[in-house]
């Protein structure tokens, strides 16, 4: 089945430094990847939303300087989280639109688990 | 705008039983889907149903059924033979037909059940 592999699971970085995240669709090709973010105990929130070869859209209150998205294949979409903080400190999963139809058109990565010290 | 309102926190469960988590929501948009997720501690999300708007019948995989309430906008989760291993978080989520649209998901459901 569709599979999105997400990289690392989790890191742990020190404030200020700056935390990739990858995450790969190993046997479709992802147009478009969402990125959401979900602290302790709440709900998955919407981030941003790239589409490959075009700049993300974010949402309301994400800082695009902040948190880089590049989707420059149709394959692979990073999530860059700049100058990190301890605020940011978070559980990042991202989201692509399999057009195959497993999972009604919705693969999950794993999850990343960032901790900023 | 779309709108998932979960409106229980936390849930207990006798191990065998059935239990039902609940999810309304709000849309304008006449065509669009529903979803259920699991979220164990590990983090991932683990798809279990989907429903359509234009479903005529309420959809079931295995132990999970969907109760589809159109007219209510409501759309809960039935477990049945409730197992130790459904302790997790449960999310509600909703997406529009139209475009290449994200997921919106509910507050989830925290159930727990007891052996």
């Amino acid at each position: 089945g569709a599979v999105v592999s997400q990289h690392p699971s989790r890191v742990i970085c020190k404030s200020g430094t700056s935390v990739k995240i990858e995450c790969r669709s190993l046997d479709f090709q992802a147009t478009t990847m969402f990125w959401y973010r979900q602290f302790p105990k709440q709900s998955l929130m919407l981030m941003a939303t790239s589409n490959e070869g075009s700049k993300a859209t974010y949402e309301q209150g994400v800082e695009k300087d902040k948190f880089l998205i590049n989707h420059a294949s149709l394959t692979l979409s990073t999530l860059t989280v700049t100058s990190a903080h301890p605020e940011d400190s978070s559980f990042y999963i991202c989201s692509a639109r399999d057009l195959s139809g497993e999972g009604y058109g919705y693969t999950f990565g794993s999850g990343t688990r960032l901790t900023v010290v | 705008a779309q709108k998932i309102t979960q409106t229980q926190p936390g849930m207990f469960v006798q191990e065998k039983e059935a239990v039902t988590l609940d999810c309304t929501y709000d849309t304008s948009d006449p065509s669009y889907g529903l979803f259920w997720y699991k979220q164990p501690s590990s983090g991932e999300m683990i798809f279990l149903i989907y429903q359509g708007s234009y479903d005529q019948q309420n959809a079931t995989e295995g132990r999970y059924s969907l109760n589809f309430q159109k007219a209510r906008k409501s759309a809960n989760l039935v477990i049945s033979a409730s197992q130790l291993g459904d302790s997790a978080m449960y999310f509600c989520a909703m997406r529009q037909y139209s475009g290449n649209t994200p997921l919106v998901f509910g507050k989830g459901t925290r159930l727990s059940v007891i052996a």
